[in-house]
């Protein structure tokens, strides 16, 4: 069974560049989170999405988008880069916690985002 | 607000030890709580998941505990070896968001 995929692995913008992410589940997996880790503020939730709604979201500014199609996959942009924006970005995918679901999240690999 | 706390931050241990890394929460209305491993520049290999109604999990020499009274977990290792050095990270999801609130992590080195 094919694990959490995210495209692209690296990538290297510009300030002011827009950027976009994306993201496979795992199959039968209708919960995508995403969120940004770096050095200084660790691991946080940027949002949620289950069924194409987005029902989670984090304190992070409107630059940061994302949305799911009806095969369960996800993309987030970000718009106006800043260098504050280079991190690692992780997709994670669940069944999401209802009953009889555990609710565990499993991670891809990340995108490695540096805005210069 | 939930918080997670992870103390120490790094730590140093001598191959083939016993070794237990620490875990704090403040609202203990949590629906799991998950380990998380992290190598560096990689993504999250999940380890051990809890759910609230349990008390401990066991895969391997990994061995995760919960006391959600208290707000704590732990994890525990056995018979460290070289290729369990990396980040370990708890997670805790409260009741009604998919969200997970992690700790910073404790870096762990496992000296050969």
């Amino acid at each position: 069974k094919a694990g959490v995929t995210q495209t692209p692995r690296y990538l290297i913008k510009t300030r002011g560049q827009q950027v976009t992410l994306s993201c496979s589940p795992i199959s039968g997996h209708r919960s995508v989170s995403w969120y940004q880790q770096t050095p200084g503020q660790g691991l946080q939730f940027l949002f949620e999405y289950f069924s194409e709604t987005q029902r989670n979201k984090g304190n992070f500014p409107g630059r940061f988008s994302g949305r799911q199609f009806s095969n369960s996959r996800s993309e987030m942009n970000v718009s106006t880069l800043e260098l504050g924006d280079s991190a690692l970005y992780l997709c994670a995918s669940s069944l999401a916690a209802v009953a009889g679901n555990t609710g565990e999240l499993f991670f891809g690999e990340g995108s490695r985002l540096t805005v210069l | 607000k939930q918080e997670v706390t992870q103390i120490p931050a790094a730590l140093s241990v001598p191959e083939g030890e016993n070794l237990v890394l620490n875990c704090s929460f403040t609202d203990s209305a949590i629906y799991n709580l998950q380990w998380f491993r992290q190598d560096p520049g990689k993504g999250l290999t999940s380890l051990l998941l809890i759910q609230s109604s349990q008390r401990e999990q066991t895969s391997g020499r990994l061995n995760a505990s919960l006391d959600k009274s208290s707000g704590r977990s732990t994890l525990y290792i056995a018979a460290s070896q070289p290729g369990d050095s990396a980040t370990y990270l708890c997670a805790v999801k409260d009741f009604g968001n998919e969200k997970l609130t992690f700790g910073t992590g404790t870096r762990l080195t496992i000296i050969p």
